[in-house]
């Protein structure tokens, strides 16, 4: 079974935090790519990688940036939090362009 | 117009019942499809990816209409484990680009 597993479930911070959100999957998936999830719109793509140190921007990339420095694992990073990002933060890897493979998720509150 | 569009619902149907959601696409570049479903608090996971000879597994029938650029699920004989939020997603593959693109999903609560 392919494992998408993110670094924390809940997550509270302060506003002007720098935030590090973990990524890591076990079946040497090329794409990997952050989401959030927000009610009423949906998942929205923040960043995208198809490969080793390659990155590119999705839909909604501002204040947030990533790091791809082994296959395996996508981090991103909030360099100063806000209180617009408090939302769920889904990670997910892909095979090509198909089926997408979610990890559990992280709920992260900024206050 | 949204790129993805589905009915958000919610849908309540009994236990048994047939229940059919559409989701239209608006970029006709549009090149697969997926239906993915969403349990309360948890992660998407992929339901069915739709062909264009349409697709059947189970109880649950997939259709794609690229004339009418809409994909269609069908769930038959609907169980209350089939509660849950139906994400449609598009990929959309343009020249050098390649997008999935998710609709906000539909609700469906079977009831006893």
């Amino acid at each position: 079974d392919v494992k998408v597993t993110q670094s924390s479930r809940y997550l509270v911070k302060r506003t002007g935090e720098k935030v590090f959100l973990e990524c890591v999957q076990d079946m040497d998936h090329e794409n990997m790519f952050w989401y959030r999830q927000d009610p009423g719109l949906g998942l929205r793509l923040i960043y995208f990688s198809y490969d080793v140190k390659m990155k590119e921007k999705g839909d909604i990339p501002e204040g947030y940036s990533v790091s791809r420095e082994k296959k395996e694992r996508f981090s991103l990073i909030l360099e100063s939090a806000s209180t617009n990002q408090t939302s769920m933060y889904l990670c997910a890897s892909s095979s090509g362009i198909h089926e997408q493979y979610f990890g559990p998720g992280t709920r992260l509150t900024v206050t | 117009r949204k790129e993805v569009e589905q009915d958000p619902g919610p849908f309540n149907v009994p236990e048994g019942a047939t229940v059919a959601f559409n989701c239209t696409y608006s970029n006709s570049a549009s090149q697969s499809f997926f239906w993915y479903r969403q349990d309360c608090r948890k992660e998407p996971k992929l339901l069915m990816s739709v062909y264009s000879s349409g697709n059947e597994d189970g109880r649950f029938t997939a259709q794609l209409n690229r004339a009418s650029q809409y994909i269609s699920l069908l769930i038959r004989d609907s169980k209350l484990s089939d509660s849950a939020t139906y994400l449609c997603v598009v990929n959309v593959n343009a020249g050098n680009n390649r997008k999935l693109i998710w609709g906000l999903g539909t609700s469906l609560a079977v009831n006893p």
